[in-house]
């Protein structure tokens, strides 16, 4: 079963702006994580943020978690070009087996 | 280069073969696993392996087997059971313990069943 679930299953948007998507879950989480995907290929890891913590960095990527909610987001600012891809969020509520939502297909036009 | 490694890209098969997907990698991890990714979805865990000579069922186990003999290689089987074997194999790797589990991703096999 697939425990994270992102939102919107689609963004379009050009080059330069903010995207901005969001992840729900069901169960307790020991820590979330964010990949991106691009189109055929193999996943790779962005941004991981623990249960303790609601906000982290990381270039261009900024990620929170709000734990009362269950939910967090991910927001990718001054969008290029090369930030086409799948993004995927993944819990992890049992120390490693991560369980990945359906992802939201980004596509950034120039 | 320290990476993961799944060969081959490609893959064909008839109907009522069993078919084995490699999966090799060098960041020295302990945990090793295997997701299936069909078009538009998320991936979906078929098994793992946190130590050599263990493994563990994942969510959608029926019709695949798995052997974990040496640290660096985690192959996967699909079996004639595995009623719709047609989608995109990935391996990926980690530390499993500390809480932070980052996985590292191989590129993928994409199985086509004829």
């Amino acid at each position: 079963s697939q425990q994270g679930e992102e939102d919107p299953q689609a963004l379009s948007i050009q080059e330069g702006e903010n995207a901005t998507m969001n992840c729900s879950y069901k169960t307790s989480i020991n820590n979330l994580q964010w990949y991106r995907q691009n189109s055929g290929r193999g996943l790779v890891h962005l941004i991981l943020i623990r249960s303790n913590e609601r906000e982290k960095h990381s270039g261009r990527l900024r990620v929170t978690l709000d734990t009362s909610k269950k939910s967090s987001s991910l927001l990718i600012t001054a969008s290029r070009a090369a930030d086409t891809a799948s993004y995927f969020c993944a819990t992890d509520a049992n120390w490693g087996k991560l369980q990945f939502g359906a992802g939201t297909q980004v596509v950034v036009t120039p | 280069d320290g990476g993961i490694t799944q060969s081959p890209k490609y893959l064909f098969r008839k109907e009522g073969q069993n078919v084995t997907l490699s999966c090799e990698q060098n960041l020295n991890h302990d945990a090793m696993y295997w997701y299936r990714q069909d078009p538009g979805q998320g991936l979906r865990l078929i098994y793992y392996s946190q130590i050599v000579n263990d493994f563990q069922k994942g969510d959608i186990a029926e019709g695949y087997s798995v052997s974990r003999e040496k640290k660096e290689s985690f192959p996967l089987t699909v079996t004639s059971a595995q009623k719709n074997p047609t989608a995109f194999y990935l391996c990926a790797s980690s530390h499993p313990y500390g809480g932070t589990d980052t996985q590292y991703f191989g590129p993928g096999t994409r199985l086509t069943v004829l």
